[in-house]
């Protein structure tokens, strides 16, 4: 069974930081691996979804890389503002019909 | 469009009441999910279908039933809730095909069950 794990669980920055939140997977055959942004009490929404033939995709400030090998995927976010607060998940695709999501990191970034 | 919409909202029940969570979609997608998120556990995967009249179990199926009558409702029932059931339950949905980035799940908002 596929286990995704996410690193650290929570994490407090000031505004302007760029950082980095990681993901990583137990098992390196997947189709694709997506991040999700959760805000309190709402659902999950899409940012950015990498193909497992792709190692990164970028939208605007967010860049997420892929590396299957090492069973590691990160969420690069630049300069980083307020609104960017809420929790970021990852979830890989080991088969066509299943999605197997981390338990989140909780971003605060501080004005 | 609405995307993925989820009825209700929130629920309080009693153990042992039934009460069915409704998921409605209008992107004509062909797949769709139900999730429940529990804290530190992320989401996992109850109930999925790949198509009309089609379901399958995922990881944590049981008392849980599902059916999906029509493409675009996905029906996640509770015949005997117990406490071990309180949860947040997401539905989504996706298109079928494995490439070019129309995969992606849209997720309703979630809806708040507590069972007492």
């Amino acid at each position: 069974k596929q286990e995704v794990t996410q690193i650290p669980a929570a994490l407090s920055v000031p505004e302007g930081e760029n950082l980095v939140l990681n993901c990583s997977f137990t098992d390196s055959a997947i189709y694709n691996l997506q991040w999700f942004r959760q805000d309190p009490g709402k659902g999950l929404t899409s940012l950015l979804l990498i193909q497992s033939s792709q190692r990164e995709q970028t939208s605007g400030r967010l860049n997420a890389s892929l590396d299957k090998s090492s069973g590691r995927s990160t969420l690069y976010i630049a300069a980083s503002q307020p609104g960017d607060s809420a929790t970021y998940l990852c979830a890989v695709r080991p088969n066509f019909n299943k999605f197997y999501f981390g338990s989140g990191t909780k971003l605060n970034v501080k004005p | 469009n609405a995307g993925v919409t989820q009825t209700p909202k929130f629920r309080v029940l009693k153990t042992g009441q039934s009460m069915t969570l409704l998921c409605a979609q209008d992107m004509n997608h062909e797949y769709m999910y139900w999730y429940r998120q529990d804290p530190g556990m992320g989401l996992r995967l109850i109930h999925y279908s790949v198509g009309e009249g089609t379901t399958a179990k995922g990881e944590v199926p049981d008392g849980y039933n599902v059916s999906r009558l029509k493409k675009q409702n996905f029906l996640l029932g509770l015949e005997s809730a117990a406490p071990s059931q309180t949860s947040v339950y997401f539905c989504a949905s996706s298109y079928s095909t494995p490439t070019g980035g129309r995969e992606t799940q849209y997720f309703g908002p979630g809806t708040r069950l507590l069972v007492l």
